[in-house]
C-alpha cells in the first residue's frame, strides 16, 4: 500500500495569519497518462464527516473558499489556508487515490493560536 | 442535493456480525461507484471498501479483507456493507461516501467526494 505520511500533526496558527500542511506519499501518485495527481485534501471538523477541498493535488472543490490551496506533484504535497479563519479550526487529511487501496494520511489538526 | 444516510451500527460482541446500509439521494446512484470508510474513536480516517456502480467489482482493506462483504441494490438506492468475525479493534464510526470519476472492475483510481454523517459500530463484551 501506499503510505501516506502528514507534517506536522498539529499546529497553531493566528487569526489571519497562514497555515501550511505537508503530505508525503511513499511512491508517485502522479499518472503519467494524464498528468494527474491522484491527491486529495478533506476537512474534518468535529463531530462532523470529512468534506472534500482539494482534488488532483490543487484543484478546488465547487464552494471551497479560495483561501485554501493545494500544491505539488509525485510524492510531495501541501496544504495552504491563507488569513486563517475561526472556522478552519479543524482536522485536515491528504489522501491517495492513485491506487485503488486508497489511503489516508493521519491528519493534522489546526489550532487557533 | 446529495444525502447519503447510514443505519445498522450497534453494539456487538466480538465474532459476531452486522450489516450496516446507506440509503442514497440526489444523484444517480446507480451511476457512481461507492465506498465504506471507518474511524476509530479519537483516531484518524481508514478506507474500508469501494463497490463499482454496476457493483460488478469490489475493492477491500487488508484488514477487513475476508471478513466484510460491500453490495448494493441500485433498485433501492442502497449500499450494504455484511460485516462478519469483528473484532475490537473494528470499533469505529462508518461513514458512506459517494465516488466521482472512473471505477471498473480492473481497477478504481475514483475520488471520494460526498459523506453521510455516519454510524457507530462498536465491538465489545
Amino acid at each position: 500500500d501506499i503510505v501516506m505520511t502528514q507534517s506536522p500533526d498539529s499546529l497553531a496558527v493566528s487569526l489571519g495569519e497562514r497555515a501550511t500542511i505537508n503530505c508525503k506519499s511513499s511512491q508517485s501518485v502522479l499518472y503519467t497518462s494524464n498528468n494527474k495527481n491522484y491527491l486529495a485534501w478533506y476537512q474534518q471538523k468535529p463531530g462532523q464527516p470529512p468534506k472534500l477541498l482539494i482534488y488532483w493535488a490543487s484543484t478546488r472543490e465547487s464552494g471551497v473558499p479560495d483561501r485554501f490551496s493545494g500544491s505539488g506533484s509525485g510524492t510531495d504535497f501541501t496544504l495552504t489556508i491563507n488569513s486563517l479563519q475561526a472556522e478552519d479550526m479543524a482536522v485536515y487529511y491528504c489522501q491517495q487515490y492513485y491506487s485503488s487501496s486508497r489511503t489516508f494520511g493521519q491528519g493534522t489538526k489546526v489550532e487557533i493560536q | 442535493e446529495v444525502q447519503l444516510l447510514e443505519s445498522g451500527g450497534a453494539l456487538v460482541q466480538p465474532g459476531g456480525s452486522l450489516r450496516l446500509s446507506c440509503g442514497a439521494s440526489g444523484f444517480t446512484f446507480g451511476s457512481e461507484a461507492m465506498t465504506w470508510v471507518r474511524q476509530a474513536p479519537g483516531k484518524g480516517l481508514e478506507w474500508v471498501s469501494t463497490i463499482t456502480s454496476s457493483g460488478d467489482g469490489t475493492y477491500y482493506a487488508d484488514s477487513v479483507k475476508g471478513r466484510f462483504t460491500i453490495s448494493r441494490d441500485n433498485s433501492k438506492n442502497t449500499l450494504y456493507l455484511q460485516m462478519d468475525s469483528l473484532r475490537a479493534d473494528d470499533t469505529a464510526i462508518f461513514y458512506c461516501a459517494k465516488e466521482r470519476g472512473y471505477c471498473d472492475s480492473s481497477d478504481c483510481p475514483s475520488l471520494t467526494d460526498h459523506w453521510g454523517q455516519g454510524t457507530l459500530v462498536t465491538v465489545s463484551s
